[in-house]
């Protein structure tokens, strides 16, 4: 399976700033996704991480508050703009396998508490 | 949209005993049907997967889950718990109908504790 790492593991925050969190794997792969799970909740998809295009997101969230990176095919960012106190939650990265392209595999998750 | 419910906030076993941690779903079409496992403090774990084939799906830690198509369920099983089972469990089904195609819908997850 890939290695997948996150940064940063945790960190607080302001209200009004913005955080960008770096998700690294160790081989190509043509999907990445972004995933939030609020405290106590299950996980979301916020939106799919393409190389070479526009990121693809889910119902209910939009660029200008989650502008997501992919400037190449090991490497993705996710920036939760503006953060409200409602942001502080998980957030994880995932990508499929190179099996089936099917399951998906997660990292470790950013631990984000906004003040 | 594709979706799977679990109907158990928690499930309590004692070490040894088989445990049972139940999965529902609600698809059109073929599911796509997995489980993962997060333990504290760390991400989530694959356990294992239905896409198709064999009714009875084998994996990671001696866990098991049968699809039963008539019951729409996929419930997750381990013929003998152990103390460090204990963690919280997700069901997921892929949901074609989201925006990218390959979403993972996730159950609201089920707390495994295993005694002593």
């Amino acid at each position: 399976s890939a290695v997948i790492s996150q940064k940063p593991s945790r960190d607080i925050c302001q209200r009004g700033t913005s955080l960008t969190i770096q998700c690294q794997v160790d081989s190509q792969v043509t999907m990445m996704f972004w995933y939030r799970q609020q405290p106590g909740q299950s996980l979301t998809l916020i939106a799919t991480a393409n190389q070479g295009s526009e990121a693809t997101y889910e119902s209910g969230f939009v660029i200008d508050k989650f502008p997501i990176s992919r400037p190449n095919l090991t490497f993705s960012t996710l920036t939760v703009s503006n953060m409200s106190p409602e942001d502080s939650s998980i957030y994880l990265c995932s990508v499929p396998t190179s099996r089936d392209s099917v399951t998906q595999y997660f990292g470790p998750g950013t631990r984000l508490t906004v003040l | 949209a594709q979706s799977v419910a679990q109907p158990e906030d928690q499930v309590n076993v004692a070490e040894g005993n088989p445990l049972t941690v139940k999965c529902t779903y609600s698809v059109s079409g073929n599911p796509y049907l997995f489980w993962y496992v997060q333990y504290p403090n760390r991400g989530l774990q694959f356990l294992l997967k239905y896409i198709t084939g064999d009714n009875l799906v084998k994996g990671s830690y001696g866990f098991e889950a049968e699809f039963n198509k008539s019951q729409t369920s996929f419930h997750l099983k381990k013929p003998s718990a152990l103390v460090s089972d204990s963690a919280l469990y997700f069901c997921a089904v892929r949901d074609s109908n989201s925006n990218s195609g390959y979403a993972l819908n996730f159950g609201k997850g089920t707390s495994l504790l295993v005694t002593p």
